[in-house]
């Protein structure tokens, strides 16, 4: 199976511990996306990458939040000093455009459920 | 800011009602349309997207979405729902002008009875 992978699929950590998430897209797609979804909620975008250069940050991503995708690959977000209210789902996903304009779907991986005790 | 309403965030039906989800935005550009399903246990999955051309898009297992531009709408349906579209609906919109992010609404709980 070639789609989004996540790993871990499910992480408790305590209060002020760092964590991070790891995310390989499809090989072949250029963008590559987070977000998070709490529950009764619809993911809430995070952050996003074109290859290997982050052009959009969410408002949501406090300075604890980091994301990077070095050589345009695999990506990691990492959460320094968590805490109670970064507990939720954790979704990556990547899909494949040219151009600016183009809106191709996204593949989604499984998600990181994360939960700071 | 752009936004995604779902208008029902449960909905009940029983097998071969048929199926109308509600989903409005508030951006007045060019937009992608796109509805998601996540069926329990599993992830997210594209159901239907709407890029240009003819309003009226067919998805996979019988589901359709209309544009309707002027009402800013993009409602799924379906004319007879199984017991295995039992899930949640996510409708989604992206900006056709180089803002690659997508916006999700909330989601609509479809519980459909045997």
């Amino acid at each position: 199976d070639t789609g989004v992978s996540q790993n871990p699929r499910h992480k408790i950590t305590k209060r002020g511990q760092n964590v991070t998430f790891r995310c390989d897209p499809i090989s072949e797609h250029n963008r590559l996306y987070w977000y998070r979804q709490t529950l009764g909620q619809g993911p809430e975008f995070l952050t996003y990458f074109q290859n290997e250069a982050q052009l959009e940050k969410s408002r949501l991503l406090s300075d604890r939040f980091s994301a990077e995708r070095p050589k345009g690959s695999f990506s990691t977000l990492e959460i320094q000093r968590t805490e109670q209210g970064d507990s939720a789902m954790y979704l990556c996903a990547s899909s494949l455009a040219q151009g600016l304009s183009l809106g191709y779907g996204y593949t989604f991986g499984s998600g990181t459920r994360l939960t700071v005790v | 800011a752009q936004s995604v309403s779902q208008h029902n965030h449960h909905v009940i039906l029983s097998e071969a009602a048929s199926l109308e989800l509600g989903c409005n935005y508030s951006y007045g550009g060019t937009v992608n349309l796109f509805w998601y399903v996540q069926y329990p246990g599993q992830h997210l999955q594209l159901l239907l997207k709407y890029f240009s051309g003819d309003p009226l898009v067919k998805g996979i297992k019988g589901f359709e979405a209309e544009f309707i531009k002027s009402k800013f709408s993009f409602n799924l349906r379906k004319p007879s729902v199984q017991w295995s579209d039992t899930a949640e609906y996510f409708c989604a919109v992206n900006q056709n002008t180089g803002g690659f992010k997508t916006i999700f609404g909330a989601g609509t709980r479809l519980f459909v009875k045997a």
